[in-house]
């Protein structure tokens, strides 16, 4: 079983459209809680950042955590075409040897006109 | 304020041919790291360099070296480069508590 466990996609979706997207993790450990954005041929930018469990919003995104599920999802609300790009989950935790970042492989999402 | 750079943003090697990848952050951060991104697999950790002056391997460290030459520059060297090494290579930083990295814009490595 992979760390993390992400829906490669592609999701299409129209314009407007709620988009939620979704990882699994297998690490108790993790305790740290990132959502990146990355657009083709370019690298990965931070767009949400939560600790432990609960929702956190920023403008038209939530990011939400279940530690009991090992579960965390981000929704993005009134879906835009520039919306369109790969979005990767990633997993933080302190272990022996510092900090332990774990990726997913990305989901990749379409938001059509 | 430029973030983290990368140099170069494309190079094509052949087997055999060495090469050194420049990264350099502006933020103060401590934590420096290497990935590399391939089509299915993800964002793998090359090496990390937690503090000034400390390098650890990652998940994927056999074929390359790193230099954290001081605070704001973390190199990534290919001694020999071998075609498995074409990918695109991502720097990234973090403050010590990890609210996140923040990434260059990478570096396309082709091996022929």
């Amino acid at each position: 079983q992979k760390e993390v466990e992400q829906d490669p996609g592609p999701l299409s979706v129209p314009e407007g459209a709620i988009v939620s997207l979704n990882c699994t993790y297998s690490n108790s450990a993790f305790q740290y809680f990132m959502w990146y954005r990355q657009y083709s041929r370019k690298g990965p930018e931070l767009l949400m950042y939560t600790y432990s469990s609960g929702n956190k919003e920023d403008g038209r995104f939530t990011a939400q955590v279940d530690k009991s599920s090992k579960y965390i999802s981000l929704f993005i609300r009134d879906s835009q075409p520039s919306d369109s790009a790969t979005y990767l989950c990633a997993m933080s935790a302190y272990d022996n040897y510092g900090q332990n970042f774990v990726f997913g492989p990305g989901t990749r999402l379409s938001v059509l006109p | 304020n430029a973030g983290v750079t990368q140099t170069p943003k494309f190079q094509v090697l052949k087997t055999g041919q060495s090469m050194t990848l420049q990264c350099a952050q502006d933020m103060n951060h401590n934590s420096m790291y290497w990935y590399r991104q391939d089509p299915g697999m993800g964002l793998r950790l090359i090496y990390y360099s937690a503090s000034e002056g400390t390098t650890d391997k990652g998940e994927v460290p056999n074929g390359y070296n790193v230099s954290r030459l001081n605070k704001r520059e973390f190199s990534l060297r290919l001694e020999s480069a071998a075609p498995s090494q074409t990918s695109v290579y991502f720097c990234a930083s973090s403050e010590t508590h990890p609210r996140g990295q923040f990434f260059g814009p990478g570096t396309r490595l082709t091996v022929l």
